[in-house]
Formats: structure tokens, sequence, C-alpha cells
């Protein structure tokens, strides 16, 4: 099946520094895209990254993120954190057993990101 | 405006009670899912449907139930609620079912079994 660890619990940076929160899986199944998405305080999750490339780099909202297959990594980076981005944030993976079946999505167990003035 | 709705919101019921949550959206999105949440466990899958009387088991889907018969309305069902099954519960749908689309959320039901 699918495994999603990444940084888990509570994260706190100070605004302005980087943040990172890593991610990596283990995956015996067909893996299609890779997802890190946010959730504000008592809001719904929502995508804030997706890819499927490997090795490309995906941007969105000051945060980015790069797909290396060779490692099984998917880390979210940040140079320059805001105190807008305090919220949940995870990762996710999207795969299926084999051609021809349904997808899922598999999330990690979530980071919540406070950003401190 | 694409968007997912869930009814009720906040819900309390006795433990032994049935509970219906349902969940609409307006995209004609193939996929549904129903997920819970909770504190230190993040998003738990309970179920999938691909379509209409199409579902399929998540990691989590004992008792619970679904039911799906018309594309843009899926249900979840607990009969006879138990007290480990206060969670927020949260559906989402996705277009297609290729897995590359992105899913959306509805705003939760908070379920509280007493």
């Amino acid at each position: 099946g699918d495994s999603v660890t990444q940084t888990e619990g509570l994260v706190t940076v100070t605004e302005g520094l980087p943040v990172k929160l890593n991610c990596t899986y283990q995956t015996t199944y067909l893996t299609i895209a890779f997802f890190w998405y946010v959730q504000y305080l008592n809001e719904a999750p929502q995508v804030l990254l997706r890819s499927s490339t490997d090795n490309k780099r995906t941007e969105h909202q000051g945060f980015h993120a790069t797909l290396h297959k060779s490692s099984s990594s998917f880390h979210l980076q940040k140079s320059s954190a805001q105190l807008s981005d305090s919220a949940l944030y995870y990762c996710a993976l999207s795969g299926r057993m084999q051609q021809g079946t349904g997808s899922k999505l598999s999330f990690g167990k979530g980071a919540k990101l406070t950003v401190s003035p | 405006d694409m968007k997912v709705t869930q009814m009720p919101r906040y819900l309390i019921k006795r433990m032994g009670e049935n509970v219906l949550l349902e969940c609409g959206q307006d995209m004609s999105h193939e996929t549904m899912y129903w997920y819970r949440q909770d504190p230190g466990l993040g998003l738990q899958l309970i179920y999938i449907s691909y379509d209409v009387d199409s579902n399929s088991e998540g990691d989590i889907p004992k008792g619970y139930r679904v039911s799906r018969k018309k594309r843009e309305h899926f249900s979840l069902i607990l009969d006879s609620a138990k007290t480990n099954q206060t969670s927020v519960y949260f559906c989402a749908s996705s277009l297609g079912t290729g897995g590359y689309a992105e899913q959306f959320f509805g705003p939760g039901t908070r379920l509280t079994v007493l």
C-alpha cells in the first residue's frame, strides 16, 4: 500500500525565516501524483501544490516543492515565512493498486505550523 | 461557483442512534470521498465512490456505510453510532478517477456521540 511520513506535530518558526516541512513516502502502488494540502483554522483542507513530474520544482503562494523519486521525497519549503502561513499542512500521494483500478489519496498525519512575530 | 456542501454542520447524537451525513457537489465530479479528521491522526479515508453505486472501502470503513444514487450526492451512514466515532467528517470530490486531480473539500461536519 501507500505510506506517507511527514514532519508531524507542532512546528514553530519566526516570521521572515525559512520553513521546511519534510515528506517522504513508501508505496507498492502505481503512484500518480503528489500533493501538499493546507488547512487554515476552522476551514476545509485545500490543495497548495501538486506534482507528478520527477525533479521538477512546483511553486504556489511562495511555497515550493520538488518531487525526488530517487529519495522518495516531496518536501515543502518557503524562504520567508509569513504570519498568514500558520495552518495545518498535509502531504499526500495519489496511487492505484494496478492499472484499471481506481485511485486513492493517502495523507500524512499533518504538521501544524505556527509563524510567530 | 464550484462547491462541496455538507449537512448538517454540527450534530450531537447518543450512542446507539443512527447518523446520516450528507454531501453534495455541483461540479459533476465522478469521484467522491468521506474522511474523518482526528487530532494527531490526520485525515483518514473511510470510503471512496468512483460514480453512482460504485463504492469502495477506504482505510477505516468499519462502522460506516455509504450511499451514492446520484453523481452529485454522497451520504455517510453510521448505524448505531459509537462514542469513538466522535470526529470531524469531511466530504471531498475530484474530477475523473485517474488520481491526478485535486480534491475539493466540504466545510466538514462536527459529530459528537455521547
